[in-house]
């Protein structure tokens, strides 16, 4: 594997679910990012972790609750989501937390929430 | 507010044809600037990047974008559209002291007529 992977790619789950999305870098950076994509709005960045530890959270609801166990892989763990939180949920990496370093992106996951 | 104003959600161009995607951008500071692309089904690319020096830039699949600061433009441009371009694409917008943080413009869509 190489890039960003991210898993499942396409997920459907009611609204009294728990899942949890999985992001997987094989680039060796120190950052990684989720961001949400809802159609025809701009990309909204949820969470930011540098070295595992989170530096940023975006006033996101506590239905979504990031995890960063290593540099390597981050998660997001989903429960009582809401209809409107269906959207494009991407995963990106860069080297360090520097604006200077390009964000490698993930293909995304595709979540329903019915 | 940061900002970034796509002002065009979907462009339609002639294979063959050129393309300029415009971007405006509101920042106090100093802004490096992005453009991505995201092909159906798959994560962000980065195109290309603009910090300081030469305010034409040239990035990758035969695009550029000229930052003008007396306009608050980063218009992205291709002198021949090849049906492979179409995709959406993304302005995006950081600031030094804000580590990775982007901001990014709600995205254009292209299209490409053979």
């Amino acid at each position: 594997e190489t890039g960003v992977t991210q898993t499942p790619r396409h997920l459907v789950m009611g609204m009294t679910n728990k899942k949890s999305l999985k992001c997987e870098q094989h680039l060796g950076h120190n950052a990684m990012y989720w961001y949400k994509q809802s159609a025809k709005k701009p990309l909204e960045l949820m969470f930011v972790y540098s070295l595992e530890e989170r530096v940023e959270n975006n006033s996101v609801p506590s239905r979504f609750s990031p995890e960063c166990p290593n540099s390597s892989h981050l998660f997001l763990h989903l429960h009582t989501l809401q209809p409107e939180d269906s959207a494009l949920y991407l995963c990106a990496s860069s080297q360090e937390l520097a604006v200077q370093n390009e964000q490698f992106f993930g293909p995304g996951t595709r979540l329903t929430v019915l | 507010a940061q900002s970034v104003t796509q002002p065009d959600i979907h462009i339609t161009v002639s294979e063959g044809a050129s393309l300029e995607l415009r971007c405006n951008y509101s920042y106090g500071a100093t802004p490096y600037l992005f453009w991505y692309v995201q092909s159906p089904g798959q994560g962000l690319q980065l195109l290309l990047k603009y910090f300081s020096g030469d305010t034409l830039v040239q990035g990758i699949k035969g695009f550029e974008a000229e930052f003008k600061r007396s306009q608050s433009s980063f218009n992205l441009r291709k002198p021949s559209v090849h049906w492979s371009d179409a995709a959406e694409y993304f302005c995006a917008v950081g600031t030094y002291n804000q580590g990775g943080k982007l901001i990014f413009g709600q995205g254009t869509e292209l299209s490409v007529k053979p």
